[in-house]
């Protein structure tokens, strides 16, 4: 079964950093682009990060731009996300889903791990 | 990056159908056919219903239906069932490889 399991989450300072992993599995992870999607608690969907296959083209929403890095290790067939600077608005839920492609362009996502909670609060 | 348009909340009876509009701008929605759309149950991952518009992925029934006109998209279900009921939130390339959601609708079956 195609499957994506996040790691990492837990409770952490406004200001300090935190590293999300998402392990793959029944897929060949290194010809997918992929995606780290986030929803604050009782709040909706909100696109984070992107990561094409090879990673060489990466992207961010403005609200994490600067903060956090998207990066990949295909050996290892897993997704990271590195968080820095974080704010109490970044609590969340942060889910990593696979991103399916119209050409060259994002379309969906098709494939949803099932989500790890990052919480900052002092 | 402006979140895209939905109605908080909408809600049908069994047997009925129910559409969710999804508004968005001629920067995302109205330039692309590259609109998602999302199921959602409570403590749950979001699950692919709708994707480019209008093609449904393998498993989803056919009730389960995609538009658009303009910038603005719509999701159709018919026939509502119970398990219906849930979350939906739709999404849409939004150019330069970024995507941008929906504020969510919250489906209630009656």
């Amino acid at each position: 079964e195609v499957q994506l399991v996040e790691s990492g989450g837990g409770l952490v300072k406004p200001g300090g950093s935190l590293r999300l992993s998402c392990a793959a599995s029944e897929f060949t992870f290194s010809t997918y682009s992929m995606n780290w999607v986030r929803q604050a608690p009782g709040k909706g969907l909100e696109w984070v990060s992107s990561v094409s296959s090879s990673s060489s083209n990466i992207y961010y929403a403005d609200s994490v731009k600067g903060r956090f890095t998207i990066s990949r290790d295909n050996a290892k067939n897993s997704l990271y996300l590195q968080m820095n600077s974080l704010r109490a608005e970044d609590t969340a839920v942060y889910y990593c889903a696979r991103l399916h492609l119209f050409g060259s362009v994002p379309s969906c996502m098709d494939v949803w791990g099932q989500g790890t909670t990052v919480t900052v609060s002092s | 990056q402006s979140a895209l348009t939905q109605p908080a909340s909408v809600s049908g009876s069994p047997g009925q159908s129910i559409t969710i509009s999804c508004t968005g701008t001629s920067s995302d929605v109205g330039s692309y056919n590259l609109v998602s759309w999302y199921q959602q149950h409570p403590g749950k991952a979001p699950k692919l219903m709708i994707y480019e518009g209008i093609k449904r992925p393998s498993g989803i029934s056919n009730r389960f239906s995609g538009s658009k006109s303009g910038n603005t998209a719509s999701l159709t279900i018919s026939g509502l069932q119970a398990e219906d009921e849930a979350d939906y939130y739709c999404c849409s390339y939004a150019g330069s490889s970024t995507l941008v959601f929906g504020g969510g609708t919250k489906l209630t079956v009656l």
